[in-house]
């Protein structure tokens, strides 16, 4: 089985500051790990992806992310948000056989002018 | 291709009605994925088609829900007896299955937003 825990279903920063957003997963083999952003009434769009390799993965629009085995996480970073940042990200967890998805509850990142 | 389409949108019915969506993937994609999100939560797994066959269902997945992909193109999930617990966001995905350790992107709809009254 697996599962996901994202830490903080709301974090607020300013404009220019670092964006960091927690996830911890469980997972009985070695696992795909992905972050997702969704804006208000849209489907889900891939920041990044981790399957296998280097552990530190980088994304679209200034994103990345690091895999850590041994503390089971993979927290999103950006160095400096920006107003367009503002949405909801989903961490999620997969394996090699069926590829279906399984989400954290999501974290709404808010960014103050 | 424009990516994975949905239709409709929105959908508003009043509990009790059978209510139908469709899904159509990306062209060459034979992996088909559905997921149900209530608000304030992430989207969870309901089930999943390789080609025309349905390979899994969650146990999210009622009796009154059915889903369907005639020749391994579209598909359509239908909710018999709606019920106001079934409001919520309805997403498909599609991608490519190899089967191997590959892995290749699942690419999501804009999902059809059922409101049950």
């Amino acid at each position: 089985a697996q599962s996901v825990t994202q830490l903080g279903s709301h974090v607020s920063v300013s404009e220019g500051a670092l964006v960091l957003l927690r996830c911890n997963y469980s997972s009985s083999v070695p696992p795909y790990l992905f972050w997702y952003v969704q804006y208000p009434n849209q489907g889900l769009q891939l920041l990044l992806k981790y399957t296998t390799g280097a552990t530190l993965v980088k994304g679209i629009n200034g994103f990345e992310a690091e895999f850590k085995k041994s503390e089971t996480s993979f927290h999103l970073t950006k160095p400096s948000a920006h107003m367009s940042d503002a949405a909801e990200y989903f961490c999620a967890v997969s394996n090699t056989g069926r590829r279906a998805l399984t989400f954290g509850s999501g974290t709404r990142l808010q960014v103050q002018p | 291709d424009t990516g994975v389409s949905q239709n409709p949108r929105h959908k508003i019915t009043k509990r009790g009605q059978n209510v139908t969506f469709r899904c159509d993937p990306i062209s060459e994609h034979n992996r088909l994925y559905w997921y149900r999100q209530t608000l304030g939560q992430g989207p969870e797994f309901l089930t999943y088609f390789q080609n025309e066959a349905q390979l899994e269902k969650s146990r999210l997945l009622s009796d009154r829900f059915s889903a369907e992909r005639p020749k391994g193109s579209f598909s359509t999930l239908e909710i018999q007896r709606t019920e106001q617990g079934d409001s919520a966001m309805y997403l498909c995905a599609s991608t490519i299955g190899t089967g191997g350790a590959g892995y290749t992107e699942a690419f999501f709809g804009q999902g059809t937003r059922l409101t049950v009254v």
